[in-house]
C-alpha cells in the first residue's frame, strides 16, 4: 500500500521535552515537507528536503529541526524552545524536487498536545 | 512577499445553490495555483491546478491575473462538497497555503 505513514497519530508531552515525528514515504519521491496546521492560520511550511542530506528552512523554523538520510524518511524534531508546540502536523511529499508543479501527496497527521 | 488570502473562514450554502470559494494572492513572479481539499476524516489532497484547467467533481478555477484571484467556483453544490478548501501558491520548490474556507453545504 503506497503512500505517506505519519506516526505517531497522538503524541502527548510535557514541557520541556523534545519529541520527535515520525515521516516515511514508499513512492520514491525526491521532495518532502512539514507543515503544521493550526485553526484560521491554514497550513505553515516548517521544513521542507529536495533530496537526501538536505533540507531548507520554512516560514517557521525555528524550534523545530530535521533530518534526511534516507530518501523515503523525514523526522520532524520539535524541541523544548517551540514556544506553542501544541499543533496538528502534516507531513507531504512530491515527485519533483524543482518547481512544485505537481501534486503533493499527504500523510494523515500527527496531533500534538503538549501538557 | 508572496502570499495566498481567502477571505472567508467559513462558507455555508444550500443543496443546488451556486458556490464560489474566493482565493487572492500576491506574487511577483507568474503563478503556479492549486485547490486543495480535506473531506471529514480524511487526508488533505489535490483538487485542481490551474495549469491542467480541467473541471473535478464539478469544480472550476479561473486564474485572473488583473485581479490576482483563482477563486474556486462550482454552479450546483452537493452535500459531499462539504469539507475544508485550501488555495494554494507555488514559490519555486514551496508551496504556500491559504487559511482555508470549511464550506457546509445543507440539504
Amino acid at each position: 500500500d503506497g503512500g505517506i505513514t505519519q506516526s505517531p497519530k497522538y503524541l502527548f508531552r510535557k514541557e520541556g521535552q523534545n519529541v520527535t515525528l515520525s515521516c516515511e514515504q514508499n513512492l520514491n519521491h525526491d521532495a518532502m515537507y512539514w507543515y503544521r496546521q493550526d485553526p484560521g492560520q491554514g497550513l505553515r511550511l516548517i521544513y521542507y528536503s529536495q533530496i537526501v542530506n538536505d533540507f531548507q528552512k520554512g516560514d517557521i523554523a525555528e524550534g523545530y529541526s530535521v533530518s534526511r538520510e534516507k530518501k523515503e524518511s523525514f523526522p520532524l524534531t520539535v524541541t523544548s524552545a517551540q514556544k506553542n508546540p501544541t499543533a496538528f502536523y502534516l507531513c507531504a511529499s512530491s515527485i519533483s524536487s524543482g518547481m512544485v508543479t505537481g501534486e503533493l501527496f499527504f500523510g494523515e497527521g500527527s496531533r500534538l498536545t503538549v501538557l | 512577499a508572496q502570499r495566498v488570502t481567502q477571505p472567508e473562514k467559513l462558507l455555508s450554502v444550500f443543496k443546488g445553490a451556486p458556490v464560489e470559494l474566493k482565493c487572492n494572492y500576491s506574487y511577483s513572479g507568474s503563478p503556479e495555483l492549486f485547490w486543495y481539499v480535506q473531506y471529514s476524516r480524511q487526508r488533505l489532497q489535490l483538487l485542481l491546478r490551474h495549469i491542467s484547467r480541467e473541471s473535478i467533481k464539478g469544480f472550476t478555477a479561473d486564474l485572473n491575473k488583473g485581479e490576482t484571484s483563482f477563486h474556486l467556483k462550482k454552479p450546483f453544490a452537493q452535500e459531499e462538497d462539504s469539507a475544508m478548501y485550501y488555495c494554494a501558491l507555488s514559490r519555486g520548490s514551496r508551496l504556500t497555503f491559504g487559511e482555508g474556507t470549511q464550506l457546509t453545504v445543507n440539504p
